[in-house]
């Protein structure tokens, strides 16, 4: 099974500031088949990004994924106040089973 | 416009069978992939399988052993069952659709989970 960690667990930051979230996979993610969703209290997640780099439809561009092998980025340019939520990275490589990072909460500060 | 909607007792017996349904509106279940995914209360998210067609069927290892997931492709609709649930098995349930790309070779292979539906609480106790 691939282990995800995702840093930092809370990332305090103002509207308007860049965030950087990290996923880190113990092992490599084949074909970079890495997702990343945000999820607001009481809602499904929200598909972002899949296959590392490519943003799903409808997600502004604003946000930007990157990385391959074990090492995976989360930008989000600038924040907006919509963005403060929690975001998890997901793979989906051929490696089962899926799994998850426990998650980076994005809080006002 | 997809959409998908989880319904299903939200108060199961130790020991007893979680069943749970998702009813798939407005599109076909052909030809994605689907999986059920859960969040126990101020926990993380945890995949518990997937299915392609009636072809294809995965399961979480954790799970496995208590987990069948079936398909209703006549009412477009796909099922959870399992078993023997205990206080630990108590989360939210969701249901969730893969993108999906189709290689040179043909082969459908699920990408991102793109469509969720709103999740269903469901609480193990007796």
């Amino acid at each position: 099974e691939i282990v995800l960690t995702q840093s930092p667990a809370t990332l305090s930051l103002s509207p308007g500031d860049r965030a950087t979230l990290s996923c880190g996979a113990s092992q490599s993610v084949t074909n970079s088949h890495l997702a990343w969703y945000q999820q607001k209290p009481g809602l499904a997640p929200r598909l972002l990004i899949y296959d590392a780099s490519t943003r799903a439809t409808g997600i502004p561009d604003r946000f930007s994924g990157s990385g391959s092998g074990t090492d995976f980025t989360l930008t989000i340019s600038r924040l907006e106040p919509e963005d403060f939520a929690v975001y998890y990275c997901q793979q989906y490589g051929n490696s089962l089973p899926y799994t998850f990072g426990q998650g980076t909460k994005v809080e006002i500060k | 416009q997809v959409q998908l909607q989880e319904s299903g007792p939200g108060l199961v017996k130790p020991s007893k069978t979680l069943s749970l349904t998702c009813t798939v509106s407005g599109g076909s279940i052909s030809p994605y992939y689907w999986s059920w995914i859960r969040q126990p209360p101020g926990k993380g998210l945890e995949w518990i399988g997937n299915f392609y067609y009636s072809e294809t069927t995965n399961y979480n290892p954790s799970l496995k052993s208590r987990v069948t997931i079936s398909v209703d492709m006549s009412k477009n609709q796909f099922s959870l069952k399992l078993t023997s649930v205990t206080a630990a098995d108590t989360a939210v349930y969701y249901c969730a659709r893969h993108e999906y790309r189709i290689t040179i070779s043909g082969v459908v292979t699920p990408l991102g989970m793109d469509v969720w539906g709103q999740g269903t609480t469901v609480t193990v106790s007796s």
